[in-house]
């Protein structure tokens, strides 16, 4: 099957930096990826979605100036959180959609980011 | 809004037995497809079982399987012969469109005890 990787699986960082994570398929060209914010016991939510060359749809309520999105080609897109914040520490989960059956996105392993 | 509706937070069975966890959900659309997904300690999106609407036939993957009522906008899944390996939170979650975002149900804890 199709493989999503992300980088890294987790991360530490001081309030008022920023953190890049990286989302990549392993073995097939993704033109559409999609970012995911899941808090503690509750289910993923969609942040934007990422289409390779252009610039990325973001879901409402999501600051655009605050995560940075980046699809620069078909395996990779990056989410950079700027300026990080406590409230801004959760999971963060990318998929991909894979090219021949475009009905199903596979799943990054997720990426733990504390903000201290 | 439409939505997707998992009306059991949270769920226990035995080993070796079977449970059904439900979904409902809210589309003014034909054609769509829905999912169950697990996710284990390991936080892993895992498909379980997808379903196309068009399809009548409940979908089928080993012990997994679906009752889906497009009437009824249902899609329950059933876990047969429980193992210790499915405790998990379950996610229902419905595409419209190919290419479209996943719109994910609330999820279910499932705990499957020895």
């Amino acid at each position: 099957g199709a493989v999503v990787s992300q980088h890294p699986s987790w991360v530490i960082c001081k309030s008022g930096t920023s953190v890049k994570i990286e989302c990549r398929s392993l073995d097939f060209q993704a033109t559409t990826m999609f970012w995911y914010r899941q808090f503690p016991k509750q289910s993923l939510m969609l942040m934007a979605t990422s289409n390779e060359g252009s610039k990325a749809t973001y879901e409402q309520g999501v600051e655009k100036d605050k995560f940075l999105i980046n699809h620069a080609s078909l395996t990779l897109s990056t989410l950079t959180v700027t300026s990080a914040h406590p409230e801004d520490s959760s999971f963060y989960i990318c998929s991909a959609l894979a090219g021949v059956s475009y009905n199903e996105q596979f799943f990054g392993p997720g990426t733990r980011l504390t903000v201290l | 809004a439409q939505t997707v509706t998992q009306s059991q937070p949270e769920m226990s069975v035995q080993e070796a037995e079977t449970v059904t966890l439900s979904c409902t959900y809210d589309t003014s659309e034909n054609n769509y497809y829905l999912f169950w997904y697990k996710q284990p300690p390991s936080r892993q999106m895992i498909l379980v079982i997808r379903q196309e609407a068009y399809k009548q036939q409940n979908a089928t993957e080993n012990r997994f399987s679906v009752n889906f009522q497009k009437a009824a906008k249902s899609f329950s899944l059933k876990i047969s012969d429980s193992q210790l390996g499915d405790t998990a939170m379950y996610f229902c979650a419905r595409l419209i469109n190919a290419g479209n975002m996943l719109t994910f149900g609330g999820g279910t804890r499932l705990m499957v005890k020895p």
